[in-house]
């Protein structure tokens, strides 16, 4: 199994334009979770899927981030308009019981 | 105050040594705790798992649970340079929303 695959690996954008982060979760796992780790505040849950259904989207930290999974082997990550705060590392996991969780490579973003 | 807690470091030790790490938690509905090893640049992979107080071993690491006062540690023996990496605790109730430590960094030279 290629394991959870992520796109792209490295975005560099200016302030205000859209970015759009793609992952695909690993064949058969029923959970996808989105996560931002920084510098300062470690690894954070955003938002998290249950057969392609948003179960909790308590941690996306504003209206201008928004996620969609319109079928069981992807997923979006939007962010409209991005901010230099938004620069971190973006990890897409997924699971198939919900608690072992296997993490993408990861898209290291950087918003100037 | 954070939920978990985790010296983020720098640890580093000679090679052969044994790394302890450890972390502590203020929430009681915890109920399953992990750690994850992160390379630099690379996601996080699950190292260890477990589920009740207790010690779990899985070659050369250990990881032991103490619900009662709601602390984790790893354990690294015969540490080698190829552990070299962030360890990340993490906790989860029943909800699948797992919340990591900050991570420690261990270097370990050879």
């Amino acid at each position: 199994d290629a394991g959870v695959i992520q796109s792209p690996r490295h975005e560099v954008t200016e302030m205000g334009q859209e970015v759009t982060l793609r992952c695909k979760p690993i064949s058969g796992h029923d959970y996808l979770f989105w996560y931002r780790q920084t510098m300062m505040r470690g690894l954070e849950l955003l938002i998290y899927f249950n057969n392609n259904v948003p179960i909790d989207d308590s941690g996306m930290p504003e209206d201008r981030f928004s996620a969609k999974m319109p079928n069981a082997s992807f997923s979006t990550l939007k962010i409209q308009p991005s901010e230099p705060r938004d620069s971190a590392v973006y990890f897409c996991a997924s699971s198939i019981a919900g608690d072992t969780q296997y993490f993408g490579p990861g898209t290291r973003l950087t918003v100037l | 105050q954070k939920e978990v807690e985790q010296d983020p470091g720098p640890l580093s030790v000679p090679e052969g040594a044994i790394v302890s790490l450890n972390c502590t938690y203020s929430n009681s509905a915890f109920q399953y705790f992990m750690w994850y090893r992160q390379y630099s640049r690379k996601g996080p992979e699950l190292l260890m798992y477990t589920y009740s107080s207790g010690n779990k071993e899985d070659g050369r690491f250990t990881a032991q649970v103490d619900k009662s006062s709601k602390y984790i540690s790893l354990f690294i023996r015969d540490s080698q340079p190829s552990d070299s990496a962030t360890y990340l605790c993490a906790m989860i109730e029943d909800d699948y929303k797992l919340s990591f430590g900050a991570g420690t960094t261990v270097t370990v030279r050879a």
